[in-house]
């Protein structure tokens, strides 16, 4: 049974920071992971998508990376700002869709 | 290009009532997947429609159940509610018949169950 992780759970920094979210899975038999933001209250907005045989995806200040054979994935969040302020969920696609529980992150001014 | 829409917004129930939800998925996806979000946790599957047939199930008992129509919209419904499905419902949308597809989602219903 596919379970997913994220930590930390919830994280703080300063604007212009650089960060990474983790995530981890333990079933590598996946067809792609995929990283969401989600602001309170509402639904989920996809960010990446990254196929099982991709390394690695990127979207501006975005990027994703995948390591199927550790059963990580990383989301790096480059000189973040206040927008940037939601939680964020990593979902890996395998029989089903299997979410972590997210990391709130707040980006403060 | 019209993205994936849930109705109603917001709902409030009491114990032992159903309800139904429903949801329109984006123009040329015929894959729609329902999901329970509890708050402070991440979504859980409950199941997939492709082509009007169930395709899919998480671990949700029969009182949950779904239907999809011709046009690929589709409906959630919940028998005899319990307190505990109080939640965010999610529905999704993806390509058809692509393993491995990017999944859409809508902006999700709030049920309350009093």
């Amino acid at each position: 049974k596919q379970e997913v992780t994220q930590i930390p759970a919830a994280l703080s920094v300063p604007e212009g920071e650089n960060l990474v979210l983790n995530c981890s899975f333990t079933d590598s038999a996946i067809y792609n992971l995929q990283w969401f933001r989600q602001d309170p209250g509402k639904g989920l907005t996809s960010l990446l998508l990254i196929q099982s045989s991709q390394r690695e995806q990127t979207s501006g200040r975005l990027n994703a990376s995948l390591d199927k054979s550790s059963g990580r994935s990383t989301l790096y969040i480059a000189a973040s700002q206040p927008g940037d302020s939601a939680t964020y969920l990593c979902a890996a696609l395998g029989a089903d869709m299997r979410f972590g529980a997210g990391t709130r992150l707040t980006v403060k001014p | 290009e019209t993205g994936v829409t849930q109705s109603p917004t917001h709902l409030i129930k009491t114990r032992g009532q159903q309800v139904t939800l429903r949801c329109s998925s984006q123009s040329g996806h015929n894959t729609v997947s329902w999901y329970q979000q509890a708050l402070g946790q991440g979504p859980q599957f409950i199941f997939q429609y492709y082509r009007e047939e169930e395709n899919g199930r998480g671990n949700f008992p029969p009182r949950f159940s779904g239907l999809q129509f011709p046009n690929y919209s589709s409906e959630l419904n919940v028998n005899a509610l319990e307190l505990d499905d109080s939640a965010l419902y999610l529905c999704a949308s993806s390509l058809p018949g692509v393993r491995g597809s990017e999944q859409f989602f809508g902006p999700g219903t709030r049920l309350t169950v009093l």
